[in-house]
């Protein structure tokens, strides 16, 4: 079944850019009946979508979180890939790959996800 | 932005009972909403979409209802596996996560 893993550095410092990878095993990230995202989970808080891109490259972004966001994709390796400049320990968190299902061009819900993981931004 | 709140924080359930718990839009989201459930140390795992429809596999003590600003997810009969964080989400207009409920074990 389709599996999706992030990596990355689990420590960046302030001002730095948060750089993290999704790798899609068990399925294409070229299909066309989806977007795959970028979710964030603060220590003990709830979640937040950063944001989500097309095999094409198309994106959609979180609006409060735009100026900074960058996501990426490379079909060749089924992977997709995020960047989050000028970080603060605001932007300690879990985060998440996860498949965005796409019907008639609508994009809907998450499922699956990645396990996570912790990227802390600290000096 | 579409703000979904929650309710309770935190729901004291024992066992064998019935939980139901509430999320609410600030502006209708039709029936473009989705529950989740997340353990600790676990990525959240969709059990509904469509404020309604189990996704697969999700077992049948689990239900969704409502439309508009008001929905409902129904635990029939809380077993051990279900004590989480359940969050909804709604995907009317861009995409947007509840702070959580909590269901406890009482």
């Amino acid at each position: 079944q389709l599996q999706l893993q992030e990596s990355g550095p689990g420590l960046v410092k302030p001002s730095e850019t948060l750089s993290l990878t999704c790798t899609v095993s068990g399925g294409s990230i070229s299909s066309s009946s989806y977007y795959w995202g970028w979710i964030r989970q603060p220590p003990g808080k709830g979640l937040e979508w950063i944001g989500s891109i097309y095999y094409s490259g198309s994106t959609y972004y979180n609006p409060s979180l735009k100026s900074r966001v960058t996501i990426s994709v490379d079909t060749s390796k089924n992977q997709f890939s995020l960047k989050l400049s000028s970080v603060t320990a605001a932007d300690t968190a879990v985060y998440y790959c996860a498949r965005h299902i796409t019907i008639f061009g609508v994009v809907h819900w998450f499922d699956p996800w990645g396990q996570g993981t912790l990227v802390t931004v600290s000096s | 932005e579409i703000v979904m709140t929650q309710s309770p924080a935190t729901l004291s359930v024992s066992p064998g009972e019935r939980a139901t718990l509430s999320c609410r839009a600030s502006q209708s989201v039709s029936s473009n909403l989705a529950w989740y459930q997340q353990k600790p140390g676990q990525a959240p795992r969709l059990l509904i979409y469509g404020a309604s429809t189990r996704a697969t596999g999700i077992p049948a003590r689990f239900s969704g209802s409502g439309s508009g600003t008001e929905f409902t997810l129904t635990i029939s009969s809380l077993q051990s596996e279900d004590f989480a964080v359940y969050y909804c989400q709604q995907y009317n207009n861009w995409w947007t996560f509840g702070q959580g409920t909590k269901v406890e074990i009482k």
